[in-house]
This record gives C-alpha cells, structure tokens and sequence, in this order.
C-alpha cells in the first residue's frame, strides 16, 4: 500500500526550530518528487516546498524561503522539513505529498495524514 | 500571476449532481489542474488531473461518479449520485513553475 507518514510536529516557541519528517512506504521513493503542504487552522491549503527525485532542485514559497529547509534521504524513504525563525503565522498541520513527476512540480496524487505545528510562547 | 478561484461554498441534495468550478486566471488557460478533497478532520485525497481539452485521469480508487470537464478557463468537477461521505472540502490545484491551490469549496449535501 503507498502511503506517506509525518511526524514530528507539536509545540514550540516563537523563534524555535522543528523537524518534521515524512516516512513513505509502497512505491519507489527515488523516482518521485516530494513536497510539504500546510494548513493554518480553519483555512485552505498553502505549498510550501517541493524537491525533485534524486536529490534533484529544491523549490519555496515565498513566504517561507530563507527559513525552511526542504531535503530527503533516498535511502531511508524518507522526506525532512527543517523549520527555523519560527512565528505565530507558521501554526498549521504540516502534509507531505507525492508529487506525480520526477522532476520539478506536478499533481500531488498521494497525501499524508499530516502533522500538527503550534507555534506558541 | 498564476491564480486559481473557486466558489467558497455549495451544496446539493443526497443523491442528485453537482458541477464545482475551478478558474485559471488570464493567460493560463491551458494549464492543467488537478482536484483534491479534504473531508472533515482528515488529510486530502487526490481525485484526478485534468487538461485544458477536459481529458483527465482519476486517482487510485476514486469511483465513476466523480469526472472532469473543461472549458477554456473553466475546469470542473462533477460530482453524481451524491452521497454523505462527498461532504468535504474541495480544492483546485495547479504548477508552473510554483505550485498554486485554489481557495477551496465546502460542499454541503442536504
């Protein structure tokens, strides 16, 4: 069964650092795109970074360049999100997704159930 | 600016259709979309990519009764034969070179 599995999330102050990860399982990790998608509380979905197969290029959004750090570990299936300098506006569940090319951004056609992020003093 | 819009809200009785739209902004119309559902509490599920020529192609076990059409700015999803459980959240999708959502439609079935 493909399935993706992220943990790491949960409370931190403002200014603090968090690493989520992301476990993929049913499907050859290295061939595929990955990326991080969040949600504040109540709202839509937002992209927030995506890196291409094969320790391919790496992509932001604006609003979280300079301060995210988006990487993976082809060995272990596995997808990391390096959060640093965070703020109250970053409080949001944290989804990892498969991206539906190798290379670059596409479709997202596989989800995560997502990780909980709570920036709070 | 690559943006995608969608109605905040819909709603249709149990059992009948309904068409939600998703709209590339100007000078993107040939852009593919892809739609995703967010039900209650839970992550989203990919449904399908669609194309500007309304070909489309369904995710793993997403059932007939959900389908794509296109047309020039316009992509839509097609929900039939409603039934409680399509309650969700449903979101438009598109890339290039960034990827952008759409504002999301809360459907409501009555």
């Amino acid at each position: 069964e493909v399935q993706l599995l992220e943990s790491g999330g949960g409370l931190v102050q403002p200014g603090g650092s968090l690493r989520l990860s992301c476990a993929a399982s049913g499907f050859t990790f290295f061939n595929y795109a990955m990326s991080w998608v969040r949600q504040a509380p109540g709202k839509g979905l937002e992209w927030v970074s995506t890196m291409s197969g094969s320790g391919g290029g790496t992509y932001y959004a604006d609003s979280v360049r300079g301060r995210f750090t988006i990487s993976r570990d082809d060995s272990k299936n596995t997808l990391y999100l390096q959060l640093s300098s965070l703020r109250a506006e970053d409080t949001a569940a944290f989804y990892c997704a498969r991206v539906r090319a190798a290379v670059g951004v596409d479709a997202f056609d596989i989800w995560g159930q997502g990780t909980m992020v709570t920036v709070s003093s | 600016q690559l943006v995608l819009t969608q109605s905040p809200s819909a709603s249709a009785s149990l059992g009948a259709s309904v068409k939600l739209t998703c709209t590339l902004s100007s000078g993107h119309r040939n852009y593919a979309i892809a739609w995703h559902h967010q039900q209650p509490e839970k992550g989203p599920r990919y449904l399908m990519t669609l194309n500007s020529d309304g070909s489309h192609s369904k995710g793993d076990g997403i059932p007939d009764r959900f389908s794509g059409s296109s047309s020039g700015a316009e992509r839509y999803l097609t929900i039939s034969s409603l039934q409680s459980e399509d309650e969700a959240d449903y979101y438009c999708q598109t890339w290039g070179p960034h990827v952008v959502f759409g504002g999301g439609t809360k459907l409501t079935v009555l």
